[in-house]
């Protein structure tokens, strides 16, 4: 079975520009989350998506936003990105399901991520 | 909110020597899971260990193991037989059991560790 998949995996963008990220989970996995890693402030949650729709969303401004498709791929989109949004952003997925089956299904899965750097 | 602290930021250990590498974290919940990931120089996060706070039994993956003491809120790693390829960035992981909090994890600060030949 293919992982996590996370493309591109490097990105060089400039103040101001926007950015795209892409996630594709291992199949079957319909839980999808993302995190952002630096070295300052660690591993930060982003937000997660299950079965096409927002489920938890961590502190991040409005600049951050993602969505689901209909096959669990997930796109995470940065607008007019700062200095700071230079990361490591990492996409994980869950095979998270029904609640009867949740207790045997609560590990995540992580891809190597897309290193952004924002010049 | 949970917070996740490990107060070791480096450790070191000679080859088939073991280390021990310490988490500590602050919940209101009782039911939880916590878990051991691995961040090798490749930066994909690999699962080591995972426990379900329910469980007094520690968990045990080959030359890993934990020890978790659940009053102390603390949950260390112990590996054996330290390998070169054990050298890693190791983060300590919290997650919600509860109904609806879906698959959020809280991570900690991170250990590095060096495995010396």
């Amino acid at each position: 079975k293919a992982g996590v998949t996370q493309t591109p995996r490097y990105l060089i963008k400039t103040r101001g520009q926007q950015v795209t990220l892409s996630c594709s989970p291992i199949s079957g996995h319909r839980s999808v989350s993302w995190y952002q890693q630096t070295p300052g402030q660690g591993l930060q949650f982003l937000f997660e998506y299950f079965s096409e729709t927002q489920r938890n969303k961590g502190n991040f401004p409005g600049r951050f936003s993602g969505r689901q498709f209909s096959n669990s791929r997930s796109e995470m989109n940065v607008s007019t990105l700062e200095l700071g949004d230079s990361a490591l952003y990492l996409c994980a997925s869950s095979p998270e399901g029904l609640r009867q089956l949740w207790a045997a299904n609560e590990k995540l899965f992580f891809g190597s991520g897309t290193q952004l750097s924002v010049l | 909110a949970q917070t996740v602290t490990q107060s070791q930021p480096e450790m070191s250990v000679q080859e088939a020597e073991t280390v021990t590498l310490s988490c500590t974290y602050d919940t209101s919940e009782s039911d939880y899971y916590l878990f051991w990931y691995k961040q090798p120089p490749s930066r994909q996060m690999i699962l080591v260990i995972r426990q379900e706070a329910y469980k007094q039994q520690n968990a045990t993956e080959n030359r890993f193991s934990v020890n978790f003491q659940k009053a102390a809120k603390s949950f260390s790693l112990k590996i054996s037989d330290s390998q070169l390829g054990d050298a890693a960035m190791y983060f300590c992981a919290y997650r919600s059991a509860r109904r609806g909090s879906g698959s959020r994890l809280t991570f900690g600060e991170g250990t590095q560790l060096t495995v010396n030949p």
